[in-house]
């Protein structure tokens, strides 16, 4: 069971979007509607920040939005602003009866 | 609202056992959720253990199943993770995280305890 596949590092200026992937396998993100997205903000507890793949949940701006297509998941955030800057985080629920997360992104915002 | 809150030694030698308490307020453990343990090695990603229902119902990250025990103590209204034989490499931040549920679907891990530092060292 590998982690799943998120780039290092992305960056965007105030006002921009960017989009974060993440990609695994059939047996993870390609065989399930069960992809979460989570922020982290230094020194903190991840936060919430999309479920089953495109749903927010309540107290999320509707900046932050997710999709999917195959076995790539995506988060895609509009309009950054600078408290947008964190690390983010995929996850997806596994044929193993398992949960597994992505090695995560850093955003920059500019 | 809902509040977890992590405890537990925070130095463990080599070849012990880690052990960690989840205290849930807020919410019933009898609720038809599960109960998650994540932890984060300094400086790096997340990481899942395993998890927890209140009917006693266990899944464990295959790669760490030998060494991981999750108990619930439904009187105290906590759970309970325990890793044996550690090694530096358990050295971490470690979350417990509610995996809300309702009506047999399951909404992503939306309360998070604060977190705790385990250091593995001699």
């Amino acid at each position: 069971q590998s982690a799943l596949t998120q780039p290092a590092s992305v960056s965007g200026s105030p006002g921009q979007s960017i989009t974060i992937s993440c990609t695994g396998t059939s047996s993870d993100v390609g065989g399930y509607n069960f992809v979460s997205w989570y922020q982290q903000h230094p020194g903190k507890a991840p936060r919430l920040m999309i479920y089953h793949v495109s749903n927010r949940p309540s107290g999320v701006s509707d900046r932050f939005s997710g999709s999917k297509s195959g076995n790539t998941a995506s988060l895609t955030i509009s309009g950054l602003q600078a408290e947008d800057e964190a690390d983010y985080y995929c996850s997806s629920y596994t044929t193993s009866s398992a949960w597994v997360f992505g090695g995560g992104t850093k955003l920059t915002v500019l | 609202q809902v509040q977890l809150q992590e405890s537990g030694p925070g130095l463990v030698k080599p070849s012990g056992t880690l052990s960690l308490t989840c205290a849930i307020s807020g919410d019933s453990i009898t609720n038809d959720n599960w109960w998650n343990w994540v932890r984060q090695p300094p400086g790096k990603g997340l990481e899942w253990i395993g998890q927890i229902h209140s009917n006693g119902m266990t899944n464990y990250k295959p790669s760490l199943k030998t060494r991981v025990t999750i108990s619930v103590d439904k009187s105290k209204s906590r759970f309970s993770l325990d890793v044996n034989s550690v090694t530096a490499a358990d050295t971490a931040v470690y979350y417990c995280a509610r995996e809300r549920c309702s009506g047999g679907s399951c909404n992503g891990f939306d309360n998070w305890g604060q977190g705790t530092l385990v250091t593995v060292s001699s």
